[in-house]
């Protein structure tokens, strides 16, 4: 049974870098047959994905267009885990933060999400 | 941009049949999947691709998809289903691939 143990700090300054990492137990990070993935969920913007990073003979990430210009999502295959940076955050960027697996379905290499991790409150402020 | 569009809330008594809906132009055409997320907890799928249920999921969940309506339908609800839930489909186009979720819908049993 795959596990997803997150971690990182929950309060970030104004204009610095939120950094979360996910470990994976039970699956590995560079599998064929999955993605693995971050989101968010706030009171006011619901749930949101932020981008997935996956393996298929050379890595991919993509990212949601609305952070593509200050998310970065890497992988540590030794650690077997994932991480996300999110660059100049905002009290907009104020939220829980979850990662996720994502199962492969023939022609996508992702499709629903099967196991996530714990959720982590993110706070900014100065 | 691509939206799904719940209804903020249901409400259903114990052993009655509790029905959430999931509108979007043409979501026939893609797999749906389905989120609970209890207070506190992160989400936990319980259906996906429109109407199958992961292991460990009570047959009481199902699902159905056709035309602009994706549905989900919890028979004999239980105090314990009382949760938001949560539509979900991938929307691409040339330019860009993204994570939709619904709204969510909070389901009460009263």
């Amino acid at each position: 049974q795959v596990q997803l143990l997150q971690s990182g700090p929950g309060l970030v300054k104004p204009s610095q870098t939120l950094s979360l990492t996910c470990v994976i137990s039970g699956d590995s990070v560079s599998t064929n047959s999955a993605a693995w993935l971050w989101f968010r969920q706030s009171p006011s913007r619901g749930l949101e994905w932020l981008g997935r990073t996956f393996y298929r003979s050379r890595w991919f990430n993509d990212y949601a267009l609305f952070v593509k210009s200050r998310i970065s999502i890497n992988t540590d295959t030794s650690k077997n885990q994932f991480s996300l940076q999110l660059t100049s955050v905002t009290p907009e960027d104020a939220a829980v933060y979850y990662c996720a697996r994502g199962v492969a379905v023939p022609g996508h290499p992702t499709s629903y999400f099967d196991a996530w991790g714990q959720g982590s409150l993110v706070t900014v402020s100065s | 941009s691509y939206v799904l569009s719940q209804p903020p809330s249901v409400s259903v008594a114990p052993g009655q049949t509790a029905t959430i809906t999931c509108g979007a132009s043409y979501i026939g055409s893609k797999s749906v999947h389905w989120y609970q997320q209890r207070p506190g907890q992160a989400p936990v799928l319980v259906v996906y691709d429109d109407n199958d249920r992961p292991s460990g999921i009570p047959e009481r969940f199902s699902g159905s998809n056709s035309g602009n309506t994706a549905t989900l339908t919890i028979t004999r609800v239980e105090v314990g289903d009382e949760a938001d839930y949560y539509c979900q489909v991938w929307h691409s186009n040339s330019d860009y691939t993204n994570v939709v979720f619904g709204g969510g819908t909070k389901l009460t049993v009263l």
